[in-house]
């Protein structure tokens, strides 16, 4: 089973529309990432949590607001989706102390129509 | 402000072939470098995390280099296979305060072996 899971891999949605994406991890790390993924211009991070009750805007969070549940799960908003959004949403999880190397989920598609 | 690039943005050579992949940062400060791959429509498997005071890791036909002072990184891959077929992206952790936790990607390397 995948240590980093998310849901859904595909969403089609319409401008206006509110969205979530959803991350979860069993790999007991405590820090979570939010990246994007555009063509030609790599990934950016959104928001990042180093644990339950702290959270982080990244270098592109406008537009976006994110939920941490638990350890195991922090979730991505879209509240009013707009076409440029448009992208490839990863999350990322770390915490082996000392290294932080980041280990990615999958990814979802999410296309804004 | 860091910034990472990667050239070439593609390559294609001959299975066997040894290869270098390189990558480039602005600034010398880092926390750690790390190599992804990344599959077509997937999400990025890490290869090799170096850590700043380290000058390379090895993993497998995988060898990654780092050296800080003149902000280059390099993936050497050996005896290339078909499989290796994918996109190669390095990031840096900046650092410092800048650096929080995040991870400053390069565009990546679209490597294809041919059989």
């Amino acid at each position: 089973d995948a240590d980093v899971t998310q849901t859904p891999r595909n969403r089609i949605t319409k401008t206006g529309k509110r969205i979530m994406l959803e991350c979860s991890q069993t790999k007991g790390h405590d820090r979570m990432y939010w990246y994007r993924q555009d063509p030609g211009l790599g990934l950016q991070l959104i928001y990042y949590s180093f644990d339950v009750k702290d959270i982080n805007k990244g270098e592109i969070s406008d537009g976006y607001s994110v939920s941490r549940q638990a350890q195991a799960k922090f979730s991505l908003s879209l509240e009013s989706a707009i076409p440029n959004q448009t992208a490839l949403y990863f999350c990322a999880t770390s915490g082996e102390p000392g290294r932080n190397e980041q280990f990615f989920g999958p990814g979802t598609r999410l296309t804004v129509l | 402000k860091q910034e990472v690039t990667q050239i070439p943005a593609a390559l294609s050579v001959p299975e066997g072939e040894n290869l270098v992949l390189n990558c480039s940062f602005t600034d010398s400060a880092i926390y750690n470098l790390q190599w992804f791959r990344q599959d077509p429509g997937k999400g990025l498997t890490s290869l090799l995390l170096i850590q700043s005071s380290q000058r390379e890791q090895t993993s497998g036909r995988l060898n990654a280099s780092l050296d800080k002072s003149s902000g280059r990184s390099t993936l050497y891959i050996a005896a290339s296979q078909p499989g290796d077929s994918a996109t190669y992206l390095c990031a840096v952790r900046p650092g410092g305060n800048q650096g929080a936790q995040k991870l400053v990607f390069g565009q990546g390397t679209r490597l294809t072996i041919n059989p």
